[in-house]
């Protein structure tokens, strides 16, 4: 069974655009998640979409949102991107929504100039 | 709001030690989760618990609720067992995500 994909693995945008990641999760897995790597402030949960609805959204500005669609791919967006936007943006699927083993994936590499 | 502290924040050790990374969290939780990341940002799930213990070939993970406490072990640590270990806990049914620990950065050398 194939792993989960993020696209692109690498991006480099300066400040002010905008940027649009892409996560696909193993096949069956309803639940995606999406996290924010930064060696200052390390791992933060960023939000969950379960079934094409965000279930829960961690503490980010609203240039931060996503979407699943019903194939249960899930993209995230940032809008007007800061230099403090740089991280490594990770996605991660499981079965169900809520604290289940999640499978994560690669992540996307996110430079900021 | 969950707060996890982990310790140590570095760990040198020499192949075949016994290794423990310890977690603890404020508040209570319905899960536990123990992550391996290596260098690259590669995250692999290693444990998700919620009481007592789990053992996975070399690595053991306890979990003491009433404590708020709980303890990666690895037994005979090998150099590829290199890699920073992250402790992350949910609340019930998820509802505010994960929150995470700043990690352990391991090294086992030959």
């Amino acid at each position: 069974k194939a792993g989960v994909t993020q696209t692109p693995r690498y991006l480099i945008k300066t400040r002010g655009q905008q940027v649009t990641l892409s996560c696909s999760p193993i096949s069956g897995h309803r639940s995606v998640s999406w996290y924010q790597q930064t060696p200052g402030q390390g791992l933060q949960f960023l939000f969950e979409y379960f079934s094409e609805t965000q279930r829960n959204k961690g503490n980010f500005p609203g240039r931060f949102s996503g979407r699943q669609f019903s194939n249960s791919r899930s993209e995230m967006n940032v809008s007007t991107l800061e230099l403090g936007d740089s991280a490594l943006y990770l996605c991660a699927s499981s079965l169900l929504a809520g604290t289940e083993t999640q499978y994560f994936g690669p992540g996307t590499r996110l430079l900021v100039l | 709001k969950n707060e996890v502290e982990q310790s140590p924040q570095n760990l040198t050790a020499q192949e075949g030690e016994f290794i423990t990374i310890n977690c603890s969290y404020s508040v209570g939780i319905s899960a536990l989760h123990w992550l391996q990341q290596h260098p690259g940002g590669g995250i692999v799930s290693l444990f998700m618990l919620s009481s007592g213990k789990k053992k996975h070939g070399r690595l053991i993970a306890t979990i003491n609720i009433q404590e708020k406490h709980s303890s990666l072990h690895i037994t005979a640590s090998h150099p590829r067992d290199s890699a920073v270990y992250i402790c992350a806990v949910g609340i019930g049914g998820g509802a505010d995500g994960l929150t995470f620990g700043k990690g352990t950065h391991l090294i086992i050398q030959p």
